[in-house]
């Protein structure tokens, strides 16, 4: 069985200073991994994902993230905050083999940026 | 390219109706996805088509919840009838092929009075 932690439903921080969104997954077997933003009234947007290779991952807007395999992590990180970054952002993780592809989402951690 | 568009974007109505959502996934786009949102929850699966075949479908709560997706493209979540804890966020989400990152609509937020 896969699932997904994400530590703190509430982030607050100021314009410029380091994001920090914290993600953990469980999972029997290699999973993919993904981070999702979604701004008021809108759908999902992907930032980024991990299938396999790399382990730093860039997506948009200056956001990466890490996998880290000893500690079942998968954080999400951005140097400097920008007001337009305040939105919902969920961590989803999905089985890297078989035939069905469904994501498996975190509780969604709302980004708060203060001027 | 048009996005995944989901039809209505809000629907209200009382305790025991009928509700039908549709969601026209990305042209081109085999696999589709319907996802649900319950409010203070987390996102969660309902069920997969590949085509118009039920791939995966293990997240259906139960049977008063009816997918189909006829000829393969748009597809159709009925719910009858309708109680409370139906309310939430319904998202559709579409792929070209099932290893692909999910492209998700805007979501149609039910409402069950």
């Amino acid at each position: 069985a896969q699932s997904v932690t994400q530590l703190g439903s509430h982030v607050s921080v100021s314009e410029g200073a380091l994001v920090l969104l914290r993600c953990n997954y469980s999972s029997s077997v290699p999973p993919y991994l993904f981070w999702y933003v979604q701004y008021p009234n809108q759908g999902l947007q992907l930032l980024l994902k991990y299938t396999t290779g790399a382990t730093l991952v860039k997506g948009i807007n200056g956001f990466e993230a890490e996998f880290k395999k000893s500690e079942t992590s998968f954080h999400l990180t951005k140097p400097s905050a920008h007001m337009s970054d305040a939105a919902e952002y969920f961590c989803a993780v999905r089985r890297s083999s078989g035939n069905t592809g469904k994501l498996i989402f975190g509780q969604g951690t709302t980004l708060q940026v203060k001027p | 390219e048009a996005g995944v568009t989901q039809f209505p974007s809000h629907s209200v109505i009382e305790k025991g109706q009928t509700v039908t959502l549709r969601c026209d996934p990305i042209s081109g786009h085999d696999n589709l996805y319907w996802y649900r949102r319950v409010m203070g929850k987390e996102i969660k699966f309902l069920l997969h088509f590949v085509k118009e075949s039920k791939q995966d479908e293990s997240g259906m709560p139960n049977n008063r919840f009816l997918a189909e997706r006829t000829g393969g493209t748009y597809s159709t979540l009925k719910v009858q009838p309708a109680e409370l804890e139906d309310s939430g966020v319904y998202f559709c989400a579409s792929s070209r092929q099932g290893d692909q990152p999910q492209h998700f609509g805007d979501g149609t937020r039910l409402s069950i009075l």
